[in-house]
């Protein structure tokens, strides 16, 4: 089956700690994002990935970074420079990005708690 | 820059009653617009989505929405709701020649027995 998985399901931090999310999609798509979402607050765009070994900030990239090495691969590191990274982050994909016609497609999110 | 309002976080109704979600969009010449669907602990799945042509677009799980250009409004609509259509709903815009979707604030359907 087709999809994006995302790893781990929860993760903690420490303070002080630099912490990886895990973001694959095996869609084939060239497109990938990192999402932020908080209570009320709806999805806040962290990184933009358009092509292999090319990204963009988003409206919240401080303390955030990404790497895209692979197609099928996008994943977010949370640095400690982050000083409020509790929140449930989400990373999508669409086929090629730009336009503006293209539908997302969804991780099942990880969940990051602060010890 | 282009925006998303979703007046309403949380709406309750009754199991086989009508509901409607509002959105309303900050105008621009041209738009798209989706709605996406998030079950508890789950990423976002879409349910419909107006690129262009006719103002009226249907989606799954019996869901339609409405483009209203003169009122920049995209409201979701269902006839009868069921339990499991409880979760949150998400309205989303971006642009033409855009990467960047915005996204709603989401509004919390809470589907009563």
């Amino acid at each position: 089956d087709g999809g994006i998985t995302q790893s781990p399901k929860y993760l903690f931090r420490k303070e002080g700690q630099n912490v990886t999310l895990s973001c694959e999609q095996n869609l084939n798509h060239d497109a990938m994002y990192w999402y932020r979402q908080d209570p009320g607050q709806g999805l806040r765009l962290i990184y933009y990935s358009q092509i292999v070994n090319d990204f963009q900030k988003g409206d919240i990239a401080e303390g955030y970074s990404v790497s895209r090495e692979k197609k099928e691969s996008f994943p977010l590191t949370v640095t400690s420079a982050q000083k409020n990274p509790t929140a449930f982050y989400l990373c999508a994909s669409s086929l090629q990005g730009g336009g503006g016609t293209e539908t997302q497609y969804f991780g099942p999110g990880t969940r990051l708690l602060v010890l | 820059a282009q925006s998303v309002t979703q007046l309403d976080s949380q709406v309750p109704v009754f199991e086989e009653a009508p509901v409607e979600l509002r959105c309303n969009y900050s105008s621009s010449v041209s738009v798209y617009l989706f709605w996406y669907v998030q079950y508890p602990n789950q990423g976002l799945q879409l349910l419909l989505k107006y690129l262009s042509g006719s103002t009226l677009v249907k989606g799954i799980n019996g869901f339609e929405a409405e483009f209203n250009k003169s009122q920049t409004s995209f409201h979701l609509r269902k006839p009868s709701v069921h339990i499991s259509d409880t979760a949150e709903y998400f309205c989303a815009v971006s642009d033409s020649g855009t990467y960047k979707y915005i996204f709603g604030t989401g509004t919390r359907l809470k589907v009563l027995a």
